[in-house]
């Protein structure tokens, strides 16, 4: 069964700050990672998509990388704001099984301080 | 439309009542995802629709929940008999398909009293 980890469970960085949040999963078999954000009361809004054939997808000062055969994933955030105060969730599309539900971890609540 | 709708937003119901969560895909999205986060819980999947397939219900926690999607597009997740345990945010996705990522909703938040 396929577990999904995030650590640290919560953060607290100064503004401007370059920060890294970690994602590790226990089955390499996956179609695809994915990092999403989602603020108090609110839905989830995707970040980046990471291919299970690729290593890394950039969008803006957001960096997502995958290292499949160790089962990790890390998101890079460069110069942080205080904007950016959010839950940061990861969440892999395991390829076994036929269907394509993805498995989430419990998230990284960050907080960003003026 | 141009995201995942979801109605209600909130929903107080009594102990025992029966409620319907209904969630407008994107259009042209096949897949279509509930799942339910519990406060200070990850997110559990509860049902999976792929186009005319049958669901996949494995994650549906008990007989009290059921869910439909009709014609392909709106779906409606029913709890029957609700219980406190049941109080969570309960999110909606659509995707084109499982490999080119997941869009969801702002989810309904649902409380039991």
């Amino acid at each position: 069964k396929q577990e999904v980890t995030q650590i640290p469970a919560a953060l607290s960085v100064p503004e401007g700050e370059n920060l890294v949040l970690n994602c590790s999963f226990t089955d390499s078999a996956i179609y695809n990672l994915q990092w999403f954000r989602q603020d108090p009361g609110k839905g989830l809004t995707s970040l980046l998509l990471i291919q299970s054939s690729q290593r890394e997808q950039t969008s803006g000062r957001l960096n997502a990388s995958l290292d499949k055969s160790s089962g990790r994933s890390t998101l890079y955030i460069a110069a942080s704001q205080p904007g950016d105060s959010a839950t940061y969730l990861c969440a892999v599309a395991p390829s076994q099984g036929g269907s394509e539900k993805l498995v989430f971890g419990k998230g990284t609540k960050l907080t960003v301080n003026p | 439309g141009a995201g995942v709708s979801q109605s209600p937003s909130n929903k107080v119901t009594e102990k025992g009542k029966d409620v319907e969560l209904r969630c407008d895909p994107i259009s042209g999205h096949t897949a279509l995802y509930w799942y339910r986060q519990s406060l200070g819980q990850g997110l559990e999947f509860l049902i999976y629709f792929q186009g005319n397939s049958a669901p996949d219900k494995s994650g549906l926690p008990s007989d009290r929940f059921s869910a439909e999607r009709t014609g392909g597009s709106v779906s409606t997740l029913t709890i029957q008999r609700t219980q406190q345990e049941d109080s969570a945010v309960y999110l909606c996705a659509s995707s084109q398909t499982g490999i080119s990522g997941y869009t969801f909703g702002s989810g309904t938040r649902l409380t039991v009293v």
